[in-house]
């Protein structure tokens, strides 16, 4: 099955940017790589996803490496409310193995 | 308003009884998951269906029954209860291979 290893916890300063990284060394071709991310009491929330080229939406940005064993979230300012958990998982078309981690938890510095 | 309703919030029971777990979306999305989230664990995958009447197993399906008679509907079945099943459950449901979208999750406490 397809795995991430993500840091447990990571800490940044208000409006500061943010690189939360994730590995991924035995995807496939056919993987996407998706992040949400989870605030207290919520359910997950999508983020972001790409399959090999860098993606950047109103909310962060996705750098993929070359032969996209990793990945790297980018948030550009950190905010208060972007304290949450980070998952970043694989989604194929194999929907059984998509697998969540525990996520990067994410504290904000004011 | 569109979007996914997952009842009822919160549940309280004892050992050995049903409970059913309401999962509702307005989207037509063909794909629906059920999962669990433990404290301190990432989601793990319950159940999922691909579409009406085609239900499957993920990674935790012992004690769990699903049934998807209407796309909108993926209603969630602890046929009797064990403390081991205490956990917030959350619905999602996709389109094809486009992200999921997740409930608001079901605080489910077993007494």
């Amino acid at each position: 099955d397809a795995k991430t290893t993500q840091p447990n916890s990571m800490e940044s300063n208000e409006e500061e940017p943010v690189h939360l990284p994730c590995n991924h060394s035995t995807i496939s071709g056919t993987d996407y790589i998706h992040w949400y991310r989870q605030l207290p009491s919520q359910g997950p929330e999508y983020v972001i996803h790409g399959l090999t080229s860098n993606v950047n939406n109103r909310m962060a940005s996705l750098a993929i490496a070359e032969d996209r064993k990793s990945s790297t979230l980018i948030l550009h300012r950190a905010t208060l409310r972007d304290a949450a958990v980070y998952y970043c998982i694989l989604d194929g078309t194999s929907y059984d193995k998509v697998i969540f981690g525990p996520g990067t938890s994410l504290s904000v510095i004011p | 308003d569109a979007g996914i309703t997952q009842s009822p919030r919160y549940k309280i029971t004892e050992t050995g009884r049903q409970v059913t777990l309401m999962c509702h979306q307005t989207w037509s999305h063909s794909y629906m998951f059920w999962y669990r989230q433990d404290l301190g664990h990432g989601l793990r995958l319950i159940y999922y269906s691909a579409a009406a009447d085609i239900t499957d197993k993920g990674e935790v399906p012992d004690g769990y029954v699903v049934s998807r008679s209407k796309t909108e509907n993926f209603p969630l079945t602890l046929e009797s209860a064990t403390r081991s099943q205490t956990s917030v459950y959350f619905c999602a449901s996709r389109t094809g291979v486009q992200p999921q979208h997740f409930g608001d999750g079901t605080r489910l406490s077993i007494l």
